[in-house]
C-alpha cells in the first residue's frame, strides 16, 4: 500500500510569490488533514477534509491560504502571496475514519526568502 | 497558549538504559493520547496510544503511562536502542468533540548513544 505522498519535498520561493503544495492520500482514505510545523514549534492543525468537503478549516492562518480537494482524491494547499512567516514544514495526513490513527506524509519544507 | 507541553527539548541516554519522555496537558477534556516518532526528513509515525480509561498501555519496548489527575503522560522505552534516536511528539485529542484534530507538543529529541 502506497503511503501519503507529498510534492514537492522542498520549495524555496521569494516573498510575494505563489506556491502550491500537493498531497496524495492513501487510496480509500476519505479523511485528509493538513498540518504545519514552524521551526522549533509544535505541529499545528490547519484543516480537515472529508472527501471533497472542508469539515474544519479553523487552523488556517489567514486568507492567503487556500486548500482544495477536487473529486475527493488529492489535495492542494496554495499560499498566495507567500510571506516570510509562512516558512515551515507542511504535513499532510490521511485516515479511513476519524477514530483511526493518521498516516502522515514526509512533508513539504517551504522556505520563503 | 500551549495546551500540550513537552518541557524537555532533548534527552540523551545510553544504549540499553531506559528513556523516559514526559508530556503535560492543560485541558481535562482531552481523553485520547498518542505518541509519534519522527526521523529527519520524514513525517511523524504513530508509535503508541492510550485512552483515558486506562493508566498504562504497553507495546513491546514501549509503555505509555497516563496520570489523569496530574494531566501528565510519559513514554518509557526499555531498553533504548540507537535506532530509537528521533524526535518524539506527544499528541492529544478530545474524542467527544473535534475527534479528528490532534494537538501536538513541541517534541523531544531523543539521542541514544551506543
Amino acid at each position: 500500500e502506497a503511503g501519503v505522498t507529498q510534492f514537492p519535498s522542498h520549495s524555496v520561493i521569494e516573498k510575494g510569490q505563489t506556491v502550491t503544495l500537493r498531497c496524495d492520500p492513501i487510496s480509500g482514505h476519505d479523511n485528509l488533514y493538513w498540518y504545519r510545523r514552524v521551526m522549533g514549534k509544535e505541529i499545528k492543525f490547519l484543516l480537515h477534509f472529508v472527501k471533497e468537503s472542508k469539515q474544519d478549516e479553523s487552523g488556517m492562518p489567514n486568507n492567503r491560504f487556500l486548500a482544495e480537494r477536487t473529486g475527493g482524491t488529492y489535495s492542494t494547499l496554495k499560499v498566495q502571496p507567500a510571506e516570510l512567516e509562512d516558512s515551515g514544514v507542511y504535513f499532510c495526513a490521511s485516515s479511513q475514519g476519524t477514530d483511526y490513527g493518521y498516516t502522515f506524509g514526509s512533508g513539504t519544507r517551504l522556505t520563503v526568502v | 497558549d500551549q495546551q500540550v507541553k513537552q518541557n524537555s527539548p532533548s534527552l540523551s541516554v545510553q544504549e540499553g538504559r531506559i528513556s523516559i519522555l514526559n508530556c503535560d496537558y492543560t485541558n481535562s477534556m482531552f481523553d485520547y493520547f498518542l505518541w509519534y516518532k519522527k526521523y529527519p526528513a520524514e513525517g511523524p509515525t504513530f508509535l503508541i496510544s492510550i485512552s483515558s480509561i486506562k493508566d498504562k498501555n504497553e507495546d513491546g519496548r514501549f509503555t505509555v503511562f497516563l496520570n489523569k489527575s496530574a494531566k501528565h503522560l510519559s513514554l518509557h522505552i526499555v531498553p533504548s536502542q540507537p535506532g530509537d534516536s528521533a524526535v518524539y511528539f506527544c499528541a492529544v485529542k478530545n474524542s467527544g468533540g473535534s475527534n479528528y484534530k490532534l494537538t501536538f507538543g513541541k517534541g523531544t529529541l531523543l539521542t541514544v548513544n551506543p
